[in-house]
């Protein structure tokens, strides 16, 4: 069965601190795919990236990063110089196979408050 | 861009009604899912649909619930007697392919049942 962990619950930071958003997920698959999502207060879901597990690689874009560590079975995001504009609620999310009808299996979210 | 577009945004119904929520997928998408996420809890998958019909369904996808694609645009989906605890938001998703189909929600609808 496929788990997703994201044990810190909720986050505060001050502008312009970096904070990091850990994200644990199992599976006995060797294709899967993690997911990060930001859910704003308004209630949708915005896709933030999208990572295969043949791809280690850490990507960056503007102030968020992403580290993807199969060894640890993590893929930790990275916020630099938070704003107030990513208070959200994060979520991490897996999908399994190479083909066909994969449903994704959340993690429970990680509400993180940025204050000015 | 295209998107996922869902109706309504928020539905209030009585106990006991039916509800019909309402998707339109991107066009050229294959896989359709529907995700249920009561208030402050994770995402929950519901169901996931293929080639017209159900591929994979969840255990809080139970016989009160059916999806549809009613034609070459539209999927639905039905509660057909809500219940209290029905009351959560809605998330609409499609995908061309397998591993990718979470990258794209619609906005949700938010259900509450009174």
């Amino acid at each position: 069965a496929q788990k997703v962990t994201q044990a810190q619950t909720e986050i505060s930071v001050v502008e312009k601190e970096d904070v990091t958003l850990d994200c644990v997920y199992e599976t006995r698959d060797t294709t899967y795919y993690l997911f990060w999502y930001k859910q704003p207060p308004s209630g949708e879901l915005v896709f933030l990236i999208r990572r295969n597990s043949f791809d280690e690689q850490n990507e960056i874009s503007g102030r968020y990063s992403w580290n993807f560590q199969k060894s640890t079975s993590s893929f930790n995001f990275t916020i630099t110089a938070s704003q107030v504009v990513d208070s959200a609620v994060y979520f991490c999310a897996l999908s399994v196979g190479q083909g066909g009808s994969e449903k994704l299996v959340f993690g429970k979210g990680t509400k993180l408050t940025v204050n000015p | 861009e295209p998107e996922v577009t869902q109706t309504p945004s928020h539905q209030v119904t009585q106990m006991g009604q039916e509800v019909i929520l309402r998707c339109v997928p991107i066009s050229n998408h294959l896989y359709f899912y529907w995700y249920r996420q009561i208030l402050g809890q994770k995402v929950e998958f519901l169901v996931s649909f293929y080639n017209n019909e159900i591929s994979e369904k969840s255990e809080i996808f139970d016989d009160q619930f059916s999806v549809e694609r009613p034609d070459g645009s539209n999927f639905t989906l039905k509660i057909r007697s809500t219940k209290l605890e029905d009351s959560a938001m809605y998330f609409c998703a499609s995908g061309w392919t397998g591993g990718a189909p979470g990258a794209f929600f619609g906005q949700g609808t938010r259900l509450t049942v009174v």
